[in-house]
């Protein structure tokens, strides 16, 4: 079937507007993984659901991150005021199964530029 | 504390030359599983390969092959015979079933030139 996708694929907003990215998994898969990748950077885990709820949040970078899942299938990442350090590109991965499983191979989606002027 | 460290951030090969991308790993775990990610300049990363911390036995896929040592703890990936279309960074990371969390190393920048 379907890859994850990911929408918009290209984000320009403004300093202080707030943005919402918005992530598709492979269906069935009941795992979710958002990282932040900024210019040159590696991967920077930001926060991870299984089904709809998200027992480690402990790489959102700061309040004005936030992320939902309904329905164990879409997940919404929130980010209010931007700020232009938040400038990266934002991946989403899903899974079958949760980390540390056989099931966890991730596969990500192709990705959100985000860009804060 | 999980860890993973790719020392070499960019490397250039000549087209048809061999390359060993590096990749060493910290995890208290004794359970954990290994990966290795390529993200063309496309920009989406693309699986390439899992294993498991109990099976040590070397694996190969076409030009591709892995070496893992636990005594080391390294994952290291070497391409054979490169081609330009093997020009792109990879990643190597690490999952461990005490965590939620992959652990993703810094990539490696491959350039094969023609």
């Amino acid at each position: 079937g379907a890859g994850v996708s990911q929408s918009p694929s290209n984000k320009v907003t403004e300093k202080g507007k707030d943005v919402e990215l918005r992530c598709d998994p492979i269906s069935g898969h009941t795992a979710l993984y958002w990282y932040r990748q900024s210019l040159g950077q590696g991967l920077e885990f930001l926060i991870y659901f299984q089904g709809n709820s998200a027992p480690d949040k402990s790489g959102l970078p700061s309040d004005r991150f936030s992320a939902e899942r309904t329905g164990g299938s879409v997940s919404t990442l929130t980010i209010q005021r931007t700020q232009q350090e938040d400038s990266a590109v934002y991946l989403c991965a899903s899974s079958l199964g949760p980390a540390g499983l056989s099931t966890d191979t991730q596969y990500f989606g192709p990705g959100t530029r985000l860009t804060v002027l | 504390a999980q860890k993973v460290t790719q020392a070499q951030t960019e490397i250039s090969v000549v087209e048809k030359e061999d390359v060993t991308l590096d990749c060493v790993y910290e995890t208290r775990d004794t359970t954990y599983y290994l990966f290795w990610y390529k993200q063309p300049p496309s920009g989406e990363l693309v699986f390439l390969i899992r294993r498991n911390s109990f099976d040590e036995q070397n694996e190969i896929s076409g030009r591709y092959s892995w070496n893992f040592q636990k005594s080391t703890s390294s994952f290291n990936f070497t391409i054979t015979a490169s081609q330009v279309v093997d020009s792109a960074v990879y990643f190597c990371a690490l999952s461990a079933p005490t965590g939620n969390q992959f652990y993703f190393g810094t990539g490696t920048s491959l350039t094969v030139i023609p």
